[in-house]
């Protein structure tokens, strides 16, 4: 039980363009998610927090019109990169849980590349 | 402050040595969790013990343990006889009172044959 998809698993794109990355709960609700980002050989730093039905949470630096979340389900949550730009580049995992109390079932990541 | 320090950025192991990784936190909180994941080359993290801050005992699993001091603000990891699978990254976290997780900056094992 508890297992997070991610869709897709990579994906490259030119610079400017928009790309969206989706966070699946498969076999629990999931209230909130997580989304994080990871630079290659670096922690990860969480980006944003998102309750079903309600704007997202973000965190101080992350810019909120670059980085589009949506939980419109209990289910899914989409992580939208607009005009992407190389330095978006990175490893970006989602991970989610019943209530922010709760514990966090991370997702494999999705590798970003923009060329 | 909310902190968690990987001192050890990298450590290189032959087969069948004993590996310690270290992890030290910081946090004003009485209520924490801790945890360890692994991160293997294809970037999944792989949940490996969660603590609470009211449970000292140490753990074991199988070639896993793990050693918990409050007062020194330690939750040390030891891979016993280490072989190449354990090859991987592996981050230790703090989750406070509510969701935030805040990881450690990882450290690289390489387990070599």
């Amino acid at each position: 039980g508890a297992v997070v998809s991610q869709h897709p698993s990579w994906v490259i794109c030119k610079s400017g363009t928009s790309v969206k990355i989706e966070c699946r709960s498969l076999d629990f609700q999931a209230t909130t998610m997580f989304w994080y980002r990871q630079f290659p050989k670096q922690s990860l730093m969480l980006m944003a927090t998102s309750n079903e039905g309600s704007k997202a949470t973000y965190e101080q630096g992350v810019e909120k019109d670059k980085f589009l979340i949506n939980h419109a389900s209990l289910t899914l949550s989409t992580l939208t990169v607009t005009s992407a730009h190389p330095e978006d580049s990175s490893f970006y995992i989602c991970s989610a849980s019943t209530g922010t109390q709760d514990e966090q079932y991370f997702g494999p990541g999705t590798r970003l590349t923009v060329t | 402050a909310q902190k968690v320090t990987q001192a050890q950025t990298e450590i290189s192991v032959v087969e069948k040595e004993d590996v310690t990784l270290d992890c030290v936190y910081e946090t004003r909180d009485t209520t924490y969790y801790l945890f360890w994941y692994k991160q293997p080359p294809s970037g999944e993290l792989v949940f490996l013990i969660r603590r609470n801050s009211f449970d000292e005992q140490n753990e074991i699993s199988g070639r896993y343990s793990w050693n918990f001091q409050k007062s020194t603000s330690s939750f040390n990891f030891t891979i016993t006889a280490s072989q190449v699978v354990d090859s991987a990254v592996y981050f230790c976290a703090l989750r406070r009172g509510t969701y935030k997780y805040i990881f450690g900056t990882g450290t690289r094992l390489k387990v070599l044959a």
